[in-house]
């Protein structure tokens, strides 16, 4: 079975500077995997998804991920955050079979500051 | 507008009452699923179905039940057997297939009190 591991719990960063999340999975063969955003007491929002091909994926708000075999991660940046970008992120990792075997990681809690 | 509505956003609930939170989607997706969140943990599988009629156990599904009485329903009940339901519950849905995503409703949350 598959797993993920987001080692950060929670994170905080500036307004305007760059931000990575670190995401690292365990999975014997090439997984699906996406990132998720969640602002507090509401549901998820797809940010991006890999599923195959070019492995650094562009999502929405301006986040990115990059997807490394060799590092079992897909770890999401933006280069500059902003103040909205407060939220928990959730990486999940999907194996084939249908999205009910998609596991979720732990979450991060991003925290802007001024 | 397609999306998925979860209805109500809070309940509250006295122990030893069964409870049923609402999932409706209008993106005629044939899967759907119930999560649980909590602090800490992520999201939990508790159901899921990919069609009509039938649904199946996720990893958490002890003190819960569901139907799948039209495609575009998919209600959780939670039981009185749930020996901890105080939690926020997420309902998804998706096309069937591997290459998906899941879209989610905006939640509710549960209160035992």
């Amino acid at each position: 079975a598959q797993s993920v591991t987001q080692p950060d719990i929670h994170i905080t960063v500036s307004e305007g500077a760059s931000l990575e999340l670190r995401c690292n999975y365990s999975y014997g063969a090439t997984p699906y995997l996406f990132w998720y955003v969640q602002s507090p007491g509401q549901g998820l929002q797809l940010l991006l998804k890999y599923f195959s091909g070019d492995t650094l994926v562009q999502g929405i708000k301006g986040f990115e991920a990059e997807f490394k075999r060799s590092q079992s991660s897909f770890n999401l940046r933006k280069p500059s955050v902003h103040w909205s970008d407060a939220a928990e992120y959730f990486c999940a990792v999907g194996v084939r079979g249908g999205y009910q075997k998609v596991t979720f990681g732990t979450g991060t809690k991003l925290q802007v500051i001024p | 507008d397609g999306g998925i509505t979860q209805s109500p956003k809070y309940l509250f609930r006295k122990e030893g009452q069964n409870v049923t939170l609402s999932c409706e989607q209008n993106l005629n997706h044939d899967a759907m699923y119930w999560y649980r969140q909590d602090p800490g943990q992520g999201l939990r599988l508790i159901y899921y179905s990919q069609i009509v009629n039938d649904f199946q156990k996720g990893d958490i599904a002890e003190g819960y039940s569901v139907s799948r009485e039209k495609k575009e329903s998919f209600p959780l009940t939670v039981t009185s057997a749930q020996k901890n339901p105080t939690a926020f519950y997420l309902c998804a849905s998706s096309i069937l297939g591997d290459l998906t995503e899941a879209f989610f409703g905006q939640g509710t949350r549960l209160t035992v009190v």
